[in-house]
């Protein structure tokens, strides 16, 4: 069972946008702490996707954003493409177990 | 730009021992967190370790903690991981990576892993 959850799956179509929702605690998300999220193409290391929320690194096309609110965070694809299906994760810190937190995951399935 | 590979994987028995090396290159060692993150077989992520910059601070996982032991050299510009006692549960992919800080950790570059399995 993973500290910060996330629904198993997700999907759609072409053009459309989904939200990756990420829901955490008062020792984590809900103390403050940042929330970052990864993107793990099929048999690959994963990529930093959103840090520090709201943040893309360079790179990152601008249909991927983030958002955080009291103890969750979401993540938005808008147009979707084929090569955005993958798992992702998000990710924050925990301050009762003084170490990172992952959710357990999101496949994004592209119909 | 930015290289981490790892490497040291492979099969161990159950009770047996492993170290675990990443090879850092493309930018500044010394001035960067490190750490390890696994995943086992069809599953999510799992963060392990991380060591600072010295390798002062340095935190585990309650999974591993006082099994393995993370270190670094700067001079070699390599992070390790020492794996003693395993047990099945620690089959997984290992991943070292890089840490960035910005209102709480976060790692902006992984290496490609190295798989270690334990079983009899």
């Amino acid at each position: 069972q993973s500290v910060l959850t996330q629904p198993p799956s997700v999907s759609g179509a072409p053009g459309q946008r989904v939200t990756i929702s990420c829901t955490g605690s008062s020792s984590n998300i809900g103390a403050g702490y940042d929330v970052h999220w990864y993107q793990q193409l099929p048999g690959t290391a994963p990529k930093l996707l959103i840090y520090g929320n709201t943040n893309r690194p360079s790179g990152v096309p601008d249909r991927f954003s983030g958002s955080k609110s009291g103890t969750s965070a979401s993540l938005a694809i808008t147009g979707l493409q084929a090569e955005d299906e993958a798992d992702y994760y998000c990710q924050s810190y925990d301050s009762s177990l003084t170490g990172w937190v992952f959710g357990g995951g999101t496949k994004l399935t592209v119909l | 730009q930015v290289q981490l590979v790892e490497s040291g994987g492979g099969l161990v028995k159950p009770g047996g021992s492993l170290r675990l090396s990443c090879a850092a290159s493309g930018f500044t060692f010394t001035n960067y967190y490190m750490s390890w993150i696994r995943q086992a077989p069809g599953k999510g992520l799992e963060w392990v370790s991380y060591i600072s910059t010295t390798g002062s601070t340095i935190y585990y996982a309650d999974s591993v903690k006082g099994r393995f032991t993370i270190s670094r050299d700067n001079a070699e510009n390599s992070l390790y991981l020492q794996m003693n006692s395993l047990r099945a549960e620690d089959t997984a992919v290992y991943y070292c990576a890089r840490d960035q800080y910005s209102s709480g950790w976060y790692s902006d570059y992984w290496g490609q892993g190295t798989l270690v399995t334990v079983s009899s």
